[in-house]
């Protein structure tokens, strides 16, 4: 059962537009949404998170909108740049004992110059 | 660099054999977290243990136990090896164990192909 989905395997953006993954859901008791950026040989760096109760958070390039109606998170990047190459995961944390965490399958996004 | 030390970064062997993998955290953090990536799939949740003791377990399988050392370092250990036991390993640790996740800090992982 995947609680937590990225059904885009891979997304090709030209430089300087804006990238946008998405990443749904299935459990209501995820409290916290959080992205890491992956690069090659190198573990998941974290990048941004938002909170069940809010429904925007901004970094900078960065921003996370949640929709809680539809389970759906997404992540903008804007603009996009070529060292934004990565794959990107979405995670979801929950309480059962202690915080853990729930990973998407990751999106590779790369950005073309 | 996360500070987070990982070893083998790659491991080859074959079915049936047993394996261990290890990990340093970063200074001064107490708990260590570890993940199983296998292709095409999100990082899945192993197991915690916080200064020495378990804390949580996820996916987990019973040929595969962990530990944390008095040093704090962890080491995973993966016996009767499965063909679909190949995977990228990954640990990570944070200062507390009950961290909103955004603390963990991921070392490079141990890619293992069992053949």
């Amino acid at each position: 059962d995947q609680q937590v989905k990225q059904n885009s395997p891979s997304l090709s953006v030209q430089e300087g537009r804006i990238s946008i993954l998405n990443c749904d859901y299935t459990n209501s008791m995820f409290d916290y949404f959080l992205w890491y950026k992956k690069y090659p040989a190198e573990g998941p760096t974290f990048l941004i998170s938002i909170s069940s109760i809010k429904d925007k958070n901004e970094d900078g390039r960065f921003t996370v909108f949640l929709n809680k109606s539809a389970k759906h998170l997404s992540l903008h990047i804007v603009p996009s740049q070529p060292g934004d190459s990565a794959v990107y995961f979405c995670a979801a944390r929950f309480f059962q004992g202690a915080q853990k965490l729930v990973f998407g399958q990751g999106t590779r996004l790369t950005i073309n110059p | 660099d996360s500070g987070v030390t990982q070893t083998p970064k790659h491991l080859i062997t074959a079915t049936g054999q047993r394996v261990t993998l290890r990990c340093s955290p970063r200074s001064g953090d107490l708990s260590v977290y570890w993940y199983q990536q296998s292709l095409d799939q999100g990082l899945q949740f192993l197991i915690q243990y916080y200064n020495g003791e378990e804390r949580a377990k996820g996916n987990i399988l019973e040929r595969f136990s962990a530990q944390q050392f008095p040093d704090l370092h962890s080491e995973l250990n993966l016996s009767s090896l499965e063909l679909g036991d190949s995977a990228l390993y990954f640990c990570a640790s944070s200062a507390s164990p009950d961290t909103p996740g955004y603390e963990q800090y991921f070392g490079p992982g141990t890619r293992l192909t069992v053949t």
